[in-house]
């Protein structure tokens, strides 16, 4: 399958900061990557679709102008949390789709602490 | 409401054992249904797929059956160890659209 990096692993900042998350798919050219969040003991929460070349679409509830996002390569889609906030501590996840497209790759993930 | 329903609770079993876990869903008629292994602070790796036309599927000591009628799929591992242990995630794509929606999860913990 494909395999897919973050940077960082993990990241501390301060209220009111912007933190980037990268997301690279090194041995595949993603058309799609999708990006979810996933707070302690729960499930993967699908937060939007980046296409390359193109605008992110976000589900419901997330917010666009909050949560930036950028797929401006097909081997690269970063995240941009602005203005991040202590509910914004989570653990970020990115995925390509393989393939067959039915299947998704994950990175590792990126933690994030907003102190 | 929509939805997807794994064991919140741990399963606990012995090495050497089949371990089953129990994915149910509701409101979906999924095309396919996957699984994915979570291990702390990563990211999930995908196991297995079955279609809707498929009854069961098997990969090494691994097997998923999927049942339409009850929405219900079973994951089981056999001859358990304790490298098992880790999050097991069902996940389905209900609008064909490669947007995938999880379910909680289940912790395995195989203990020697």
């Amino acid at each position: 399958g494909a395999v897919v990096s973050q940077h960082p692993s993990w990241v501390i900042c301060k209220s009111g900061t912007s933190v980037k998350i990268e997301c690279r798919s090194l041995d595949f050219q993603a058309t799609t990557m999708f990006w979810y969040r996933q707070f302690p003991k729960q499930s993967l929460m699908l937060m939007a679709t980046s296409n390359e070349g193109s605008k992110a679409t976000y589900e419901q509830g997330v917010e666009k102008d909050k949560f930036l996002i950028n797929h401006a390569s097909l081997t690269l889609s970063t995240l941009t949390v602005t203005s991040a906030h202590p509910e914004d501590s989570s653990f970020y996840i990115c995925s390509v789709t393989g393939g067959n497209s039915d299947t998704q790759y994950f990175g590792p993930g990126t933690r994030l602490t907003v102190l | 409401s929509q939805k997807i329903e794994q064991n919140s609770e741990a399963l606990n079993i012995q090495e050497g054992k089949t371990a089953t876990l129990t994915c149910n869903y509701t409101n979906y008629s999924p095309a396919y249904l996957q699984w994915y292994r979570q291990d702390p602070g990563r990211g999930p790796v995908f196991l297995l797929l079955i279609r809707e036309n498929e009854k069961e599927k098997r990969k090494e000591r691994l097997k998923v059956t999927f049942d339409t009628t009850l929405k219900q799929s079973l994951f089981h591992i056999t001859a358990s160890q304790p490298a098992d242990s880790a999050t097991y995630l069902c996940a389905l794509d209900p609008r064909n659209t490669d947007k995938l929606i999880f379910g909680t999860g289940t912790r395995l913990q195989v203990f020697p």
